[in-house]
């Protein structure tokens, strides 16, 4: 089955600096990669996907790159703010998702 | 539009009994995923049903079942739990894309459930 690795698990940075969370998956057959935001107390909510037809995609100050042949992908977070603090989630798949385990970021005002 | 509802959203069993655990999806989305949430072992998929028919699972025991209903509600059910079962119980309703291919999941706020 798919295998999905997510770096760093903790990442802290200053309000107005960017952020970079890097994910791996195994499945050459996965074709959607979604990232998901969960703050406390609240289910995972969808911030961008992409489909392997894309090799990148940006909505306002968030962008996510996919390299297919090295089977990698990124979310960039560009002037960060304190309410981008929370857990961010990549995943992949093509029929059912696996998630990666998370990378907690805090945005320091 | 109203989005996932789960209930309950807390509650506490012991060890041994069992537990159903109830979904409403997003209005017009036909297929339910049930999630698994955990500090040691983050999100992990339990099953996905599509127009009430199990259409993918993932890798737990027989003690987690499921069912979908023909107005696209979801319920899922652990028997003989354990204290590792503890854990945040997500459900997540999409539109499906062309074919079986996954689409957007709209994730509920979970069932949190503690296992004494």
């Amino acid at each position: 089955g798919e295998n999905v690795e997510q770096h760093p698990s903790t990442l802290s940075v200053q309000e107005g600096d960017s952020a970079v969370i890097k994910c791996t998956y195994s499945d050459s057959a996965s074709n959607y990669f979604p990232w998901y935001k969960q703050e406390l107390g609240k289910g995972p909510q969808l911030i961008i996907d992409i489909r392997s037809n894309v090799g990148e995609k940006k909505d306002q100050r968030i962008a996510v790159t996919l390299n297919k042949t090295a089977k990698h992908f990124s979310l960039h977070i560009t002037e960060t703010q304190p309410e981008d603090s929370a857990v961010y989630f990549c995943a992949a798949g093509r029929r059912a998702l696996t998630f990666g385990s998370g990378t907690r970021l805090q945005v320091q005002p | 539009k109203a989005g996932v509802t789960q209930t309950p959203r807390y509650l506490i069993k012991t060890r041994g009994q069992q537990v159903t655990l109830s979904c409403s999806p997003i209005s017009g989305h036909r297929s339910v995923s049930w999630y698994q949430q955990t500090p040691g072992q983050g999100l992990q998929f339990l099953f996905e049903y599509f127009s009430e028919t199990q259409r993918n699972k993932g890798n737990f025991p027989g003690r987690f079942s499921g069912r979908q209903f023909s107005n696209s509600r979801s319920e899922m059910n652990v028997s003989t739990l354990e204290l590792g079962d503890s854990a945040l119980y997500l459900c997540a309703s999409s539109f499906p894309q062309q074919g079986s291919n996954t689409g957007e999941l709209f994730f509920g706020e979970g069932s949190r459930l503690t296992v004494l």
